[in-house]
């Protein structure tokens, strides 16, 4: 049984600028949820996929999207980034049986720098 | 935003000594759970509690909840130098539904 892998480890960026960062879920998970981790701060959610579709957003404005893809793997998406936006990004995982009541499986986190 | 707070923001203490970390949250919830994270890396998960439950134990930790009060409370007994690492409480049912919603993190250092 694989845990959740995200890519890159690390990433630095210039302001205005796009970015992709990438999640693959735990074997038999098929829900995905991004959270940003700035530093010294605890993860904020972002928004989850459940079954390629959004299953809910936390405050963050419509330049971070998202996608899930058939084999439940997920992308983050960021345009027009701003120096606010480094950050630990993590991905976690579970499935409806388990995500509710359940630990989530999270990855290693993109660490992301805008400069 | 943040579900609630974590006390203290920081603790030392010596090898083998006890840790107590707590946690408050200002809604309603399904679950609370601790995650531990080493080095700004991923979370771990610890252990969950029910909001129906008042007490439980993993090991060397003890989590207490206590809905009355909004507050929880973590117990690592006879720590250990890898028990150094930022620990976070995380809760569900609140305003994000089952999404988690994390608290500011305690960061625990236990020197050797």
């Amino acid at each position: 049984e694989t845990g959740v892998t995200q890519s890159p480890t690390h990433l630095i960026k210039t302001r205005g600028q796009q970015v992709t960062l990438r999640c693959s879920s735990q074997s038999g998970h098929n829900t995905v949820s991004w959270y940003q981790q700035a530093l010294g701060q605890g993860p904020q959610f972002i928004f989850q996929y459940y079954r390629e579709e959004e299953n809910g957003r936390g405050n963050f404005p419509p330049r971070f999207s998202g996608l899930q893809f058939p084999n439940y793997s997920s992308e983050l998406n960021v345009n027009a980034l701003e120096l606010d936006d480094s950050a630990l990004y993590l991905c976690a995982s579970s499935s409806p049986g388990q995500g509710i009541g359940y630990g989530y499986t999270f990855g290693s986190g993109t660490r992301l720098t805008v400069v | 935003s943040q579900q609630g707070e974590e006390d203290p923001q920081a603790l030392s203490i010596q090898e083998g000594e006890n840790a107590t970390m707590n946690c408050s949250y200002k809604t309603s919830i399904n679950n609370l759970q601790w995650y531990r994270q080493n080095s700004g890396r991923g979370l771990v998960h610890l252990i969950l509690i029910r909001s129906n439950e008042r007490e439980k134990h993993s090991g060397r930790l003890r989590v207490t909840l206590d809905t009355s009060k909004k507050s929880s409370s973590l117990l690592i007994t006879a720590s250990r130098a890898a028990d150094t690492a930022s620990y976070f409480c995380a809760t569900d049912g609140g305003e994000y539904g089952n999404k988690l919603v994390f608290g500011a993190g305690t960061i625990l250092r236990v020197k050797s």
